[in-house]
């Protein structure tokens, strides 16, 4: 079993609709958690993080984590064409000092 | 402030061949990290470091060294290139105080052949 788990997608869905991008990892000793854009050929680049249980918003972003349930998920409100990439999912443990990443789940927006 | 930056952007190694991959972070950043991300994967973790001085082993340690002399610096070292060592080499940064939010370098695309 891999530490992070992510849909392998793809994912499509319609310009302006609810992209949902789920996560499950099995380190509970992961404290902190990341969602990375990756456009093609370019490096990751971080877009949320969220630390505590519950919902964080920023933007047409919404992370959601359940550590009860080693659950994290992304939510994309009104997906734009220029959201399509391939999101990583992260978790950080803090006594290891390191983050281990999902495979990513690739999301296309159609026009 | 130019975040983290990598050189090369490409090498092509022939097989057996030696190379440094350089990696710095103008951001004052403690942890530094050594990924490979092969195509349609995740990335791997192959080193990392806590601060000057201090390294450790990630996922993929194999065929590979590292060292930490300045905070500034974290150079990876291919030794003997292997054809499984073809991918895209990812530098990342982040600071320990006050949240692991990690910053990309622009990456290094090996072929070994």
């Amino acid at each position: 079993q891999k530490e992070v788990e992510q849909n392998s997608g793809p994912l499509s869905v319609p310009e302006g609709a609810i992209a949902s991008l789920n996560c499950t990892y099995s380190d509970r000793g992961s404290q902190s958690f990341f969602w990375y854009r990756q456009y093609s050929g370019k490096s990751p680049e971080l877009i949320m993080s969220i630390y505590s249980n519950g919902d964080k918003e920023d933007g047409r972003f919404t992370a959601q984590l359940n550590k009860a349930s080693q659950y994290v998920s992304l939510l994309i409100r009104d997906s734009q064409p220029s959201d399509s990439a391939t999101y990583l999912c992260a978790g950080h443990n803090t006594n290891a000092g390191k983050s281990t990443f999902g495979d990513g789940t690739t999301l296309t927006v159609k026009p | 402030n130019a975040g983290v930056t990598q050189t090369p952007k490409f090498r092509i190694l022939k097989i057996g061949q030696s190379m440094t991959l350089q990696c710095t972070q103008d951001m004052n950043h403690n942890y530094m990290y050594w990924y490979r991300q092969d195509p349609g994967m995740g990335l791997k973790l192959i080193y990392y470091s806590v601060g000057a001085g201090i390294t450790d082993k990630g996922e993929v340690p194999n065929g590979y060294n590292v060292s930490r002399s300045t905070t500034e610096d974290f150079p990876l070292r291919l030794e003997l290139a292997a054809p499984s060592q073809t991918s895209v080499y990812f530098c990342a940064s982040s600071a320990s105080s006050v949240s692991y939010e990690q910053y990309f370098g622009p990456g290094t695309r090996l072929t070994v052949t």
